[in-house]
């Protein structure tokens, strides 16, 4: 099974600021089974990244996907409020889904 | 936009059998979609435990075959998770969600906990 290894595991970062999520798998993988989540407290998961670089339906342009093999990135180029949350990498593979352990954006 | 709401039993006996049931409005369950159930926990994190789709084929995570059953409903338009021989490990909140391709889970339903305790 392909583990998925998130960092930094919190983050503390200001409004206004970039922000750069890492997600490593621990072998090369394609980038079309690569996704990203945001989730909030007592709210339901949202799909943000798809296929490691396509943005989801209604998800703003400051959210970004990159990355290739085994290394990568959530960026965020300008935080508001509201993008402090967790945020989860998954990979399908082998038929089914697997995910990171998450990284915790908060506010400085 | 399709919306899914976890129901069932909040509190389940060890070596008892979990329940939940996911009602899915906005859409039919009848799309070509897989619906799945994915759980949380503070220890294992989220864990994906299988997926169903609506003629009734399965894909279960292996480490789950064992212990559960998936089914769907389509005259009430929803699909539903029995876990067998729970312990405390399975304390969790059990999420469901459907994908529609493209290897990703597009809606993700409010989440449901469940507590194994005697």
């Amino acid at each position: 099974e392909i583990v998925l290894t998130q960092s930094p595991g919190t983050l503390s970062l200001s409004p206004g600021e970039r922000a750069t999520l890492s997600c490593r798998t621990s072998q090369s993988v394609s980038s079309t089974f690569l996704a990203w989540y945001q989730q909030k407290p007592g709210q339901a998961p949202r799909l943000l990244i798809y296929g490691a670089s396509s943005r989801a339906t209604d998800i703003p342009d400051r959210f970004s996907g990159s990355g290739s093999g085994t290394d990568f990135t959530l960026t965020i180029s300008r935080l508001e409020p509201e993008d402090f949350a967790v945020y989860y990498c998954q990979h399908y593979g082998s038929s089914w889904y697997t995910f990171g352990q998450g990284t915790k954006l908060e506010i400085k | 936009q399709v919306h899914l709401q976890e129901s069932g039993p909040g509190l389940v006996k060890p070596s008892g059998t979990l329940s939940l049931t996911c009602v899915v409005s906005g859409d039919s369950i009848s799309i070509d979609a897989w619906w799945s159930w994915v759980r949380h926990s503070p220890g294992r994190g989220l864990e994906w435990i299988g997926e169903i789709y609506h003629g009734g084929q399965t894909n279960y995570k292996t480490s789950f075959k064992s212990r559960v059953t998936m089914s769907v409903d389509k005259s009430k338009n929803q699909f539903s998770l029995r876990l067998s021989s729970v312990t405390a490990a399975d304390t969790a909140v059990y999420y469901c969600a459907v994908s529609r391709g493209w290897y990703k889970l597009d809606y993700w339903g409010q989440g449901s906990l469940v507590t194994v305790s005697s």
